[in-house]
């Protein structure tokens, strides 16, 4: 069975900072990892996803990712954090079965509140 | 081109109801997966429906169940509401066939927010 962690359950920083948000995984097979943000009152916005090549991943709004397999993990990074980043974080990963398995296991989010 | 939209956005039953939510999938996309998100938590997967049929299920009780129209929208239905049951409900549409996760990608609307009381 898989499972997500994501390590802060919140994050506070000041406008321009830099952020990074934890995620480790666990999983006896191959995977793919995800990153979703989550505005107040919407759905999921995929962020960047790994599924294979290089590990480190460019997605929108000026994220990134690394993958680290021998640490299991998937932290998010980016170097100048906006008011408008202020949201809920969720990292998620599939078994990366071939075909259409979209079945996602999430964590439980990280909560990224931006201060002036 | 319209993403993902569910009906109601919100609703309040009481225990022992039955809901039903529905989805529209994103204009192409054939397959419907629905989440539950509790407060405070991330979203867990209910199930999957791709030509009409259940695909997977995640760790769900019967009472959940789902139907998928020959127009690709889906309807999930809930019976003997329990309180645990609040949540916001998310429906996410993709693509069947494709080499997942190379082209595809889970599109989710902005939920049924469930209140039982």
């Amino acid at each position: 069975a898989q499972s997500v962690t994501q390590l802060d359950s919140q994050v506070p920083v000041f406008e321009e900072a830099p952020v990074e948000l934890r995620c480790n995984y666990s999983s006896s097979v191959s995977v793919y990892l995800f990153w979703y943000v989550q505005y107040p009152n919407q759905g999921l916005q995929l962020l960047l996803k790994y599924l294979s090549g290089s590990t480190l991943v460019k997605g929108i709004n000026g994220f990134e990712a690394e993958f680290n397999k021998s640490q299991t993990s998937f932290h998010l990074r980016k170097p100048s954090v906006h008011i408008s980043d202020t949201a809920e974080y969720f990292c998620a990963v599939s078994d990366g079965s071939g075909g259409s398995n979209y079945k996602l296991t999430f964590g439980k989010g990280t909560l990224l509140t931006v201060n002036p | 081109d319209a993403g993902v939209t569910q009906s109601p956005t919100h609703l309040i039953k009481t225990r022992g109801q039955q809901v039903t939510l529905r989805c529209s999938p994103k204009s192409g996309h054939d397959t419907v997966s629905w989440y539950q998100q509790a407060l405070g938590q991330g979203p867990q997967f209910i199930f999957q429906y791709y030509e009409e049929e259940e695909r997977q299920r995640g760790n769900f009780p019967d009472r959940f169940s789902g139907h998928q129209f020959p127009n690709y929208s889906s309807e999930l239905n809930v019976n003997a509401l329990l309180l645990g049951d609040s949540a916001l409900y998310l429906c996410a549409s993709s693509l069947w066939g494709y080499y997942f996760p190379n082209t595809g990608e889970l599109f989710f609307g902005e939920g049924s927010r469930l209140t039982v009381l």
